[in-house]
């Protein structure tokens, strides 16, 4: 399929132990946003690649939380010393940027669960 | 106050009806409006995207957003079992260094057969 991917689709750690979650965004899309969606709070943005441009990290909540994106393509979110309240559904989305092709494209997210 | 707005639900209608979704947000520099369907344990899937005010249809979805009320809605006619889903708003300023979606909590709607 030409969608956004996401891997792993769920996973299970135990608190204070490192995640990595990837993301495989639309072939050409040169955009790339990651967001957190937990049970209360709805959907909220984490951080926003846009080629070689410096990315915006306003929403990451900690230092705890990193993310890259190699190659212009495919990212990886980070969270070190996992906590519980990092559990949540981490979500991927890729668009372009110009007229309606700016409408972002979700993958089916990641499942994280701390222990 | 947050930025936008939108009724939880849930909310549920027999089949066949017209269901009006709504969303109010705060920020006058939105000028993008998409709305999402989301299924259970899948990924938002975008169903309309509109730019500033007015209407646009698809189908059997209509988005309205009337940007001088700072009020965004998603009419569904003739619902179906299958749109059985929760709905999510989401607005987006215009240029600028990002271009990140601010979604509303989003309504749960369910379609009874």
């Amino acid at each position: 399929g030409a969608g956004v991917s996401q891997s792993p689709s769920n996973k299970v750690t135990e608190k204070g132990k490192d995640v990595e979650l990837r993301c495989d965004p639309i072939s050409g899309h040169t955009a790339l946003y990651w967001y957190r969606q937990s049970l209360g709070q709805g959907l909220e943005f984490l951080i926003y690649f846009q080629g070689n441009s410096a990315p915006d990290k306003s929403g990451l909540p900690s230092d705890r939380f990193s993310a890259e994106r190699t190659g212009g393509s495919v990212s990886t979110l980070t969270i070190q010393r996992t906590q519980q309240e990092d559990s949540a559904v981490y979500l991927c989305a890729s668009s372009l940027l110009e007229g309606a092709q700016r409408a972002q494209h979700f993958g089916d997210g990641t499942r994280l669960s701390i222990l | 106050q947050k930025e936008v707005e939108q009724d939880p639900g849930p909310l549920s209608v027999p089949e066949g009806a017209i269901v009006s979704l709504n969303c109010t947000y705060s920020n006058s520099a939105f000028q993008y409006f998409m709305w999402y369907r989301q299924y259970s344990r899948k990924g938002p899937e975008l169903l309309m995207y509109t730019y500033s005010s007015g209407n646009k249809e698809d189908g059997r979805f209509t988005a309205q957003v009337d940007k001088s009320s700072k009020y965004i809605s998603l009419f569904i006619r003739d619902s179906q079992p299958s749109d059985s889903a929760t709905y999510l708003c989401a607005p987006q300023s215009g240029g600028g260094a990002t271009n990140k979606l601010i979604f509303g909590t989003g309504t749960l709607l369910a379609v009874q057969p």
